[in-house]
């Protein structure tokens, strides 16, 4: 079993629709959390930090549940640029090494 | 500010030629490094890390080595290179505070095409 899993996708949703990934974790004394977003053909980039009482950014909001072991991510009013593939990555505590999933492909059509 | 600079943006080398991708951090100092690789369509998997000059971490058995001359240049390598070593290549940097909450920073990547 892989220590950090998503659904690949792709999940095709229409401009203004809101979407929800979730991604599972399987090593409980994993500590930090954050989802990252990589378009095609270029470097992953930090889209937001996930803690313990979930947090918002604009239309981006995650969240944790450390009791089922996963985190989410929730897009609202999906836009066109919101397409990209979105890595979930989780870091155990006093560990040097960052986890990342395979990745969720979100499409936004028009 | 921090900066990461990774280069060259893509190259394309025959099998068994020899290798080098630089990254180097500017802005901070003491930086956790990092070297990903990523297969066409597929997830990131961490090559080598280094927490300091001269320490290198493997991950996993392979074709490629890692050195770290200076705090903030992290050197990807290999002597002769296989097809199976194509893929996007990520640097990447970190805090060296030991926070495990620290964010992971990348480098723009190097697409490697091993023909």
């Amino acid at each position: 079993r892989k220590e950090v899993e998503q659904d690949p996708g792709p999940f095709n949703v229409p401009e203004g629709a809101t979407v929800a990934f979730n991604c599972t974790y399987s090593n409980s004394a994993s500590q930090s959390f954050f989802w990252y977003r990589q378009d095609c053909r270029k470097e992953p980039k930090l889209l937001m930090s996930v803690y313990s009482s979930g947090n918002e950014d604009g239309r981006f909001t995650a969240q944790l549940n450390r009791a089922s072991q996963y985190i989410s991510l929730l897009i609202r009013d999906s836009k066109l640029s919101d397409s990209a593939t979105y890595l979930c990555v989780v870091n155990r505590n006093y560990s040097y090494k960052l986890i990342f999933g395979s990745g969720t492909r979100l499409l936004v059509r028009p | 500010s921090q900066t990461i600079h990774q280069w060259p943006a893509t190259l394309v080398q025959p099998v068994g030629s020899p290798l080098s991708l630089e990254c180097t951090v500017e802005g901070t100092s003491n930086p956790n490094l990092y070297w990903y690789r990523q297969a066409a369509g597929r997830g990131l998997q961490l090559l080598f890390y280094s927490v300091g000059i001269g320490q290198i971490s493997s991950e996993v058995p392979q074709n490629l080595s890692a050195s770290r001359p200076q705090d903030r240049q992290f050197i990807l390598s290999s002597k002769k290179l296989l097809l199976s070593d194509s893929g996007f290549y990520l640097c990447a940097w970190r805090s060296g505070t030991g926070v495990s909450n620290e964010k992971l920073f990348f480098g723009s990547g190097t697409q490697l095409s091993v023909l």
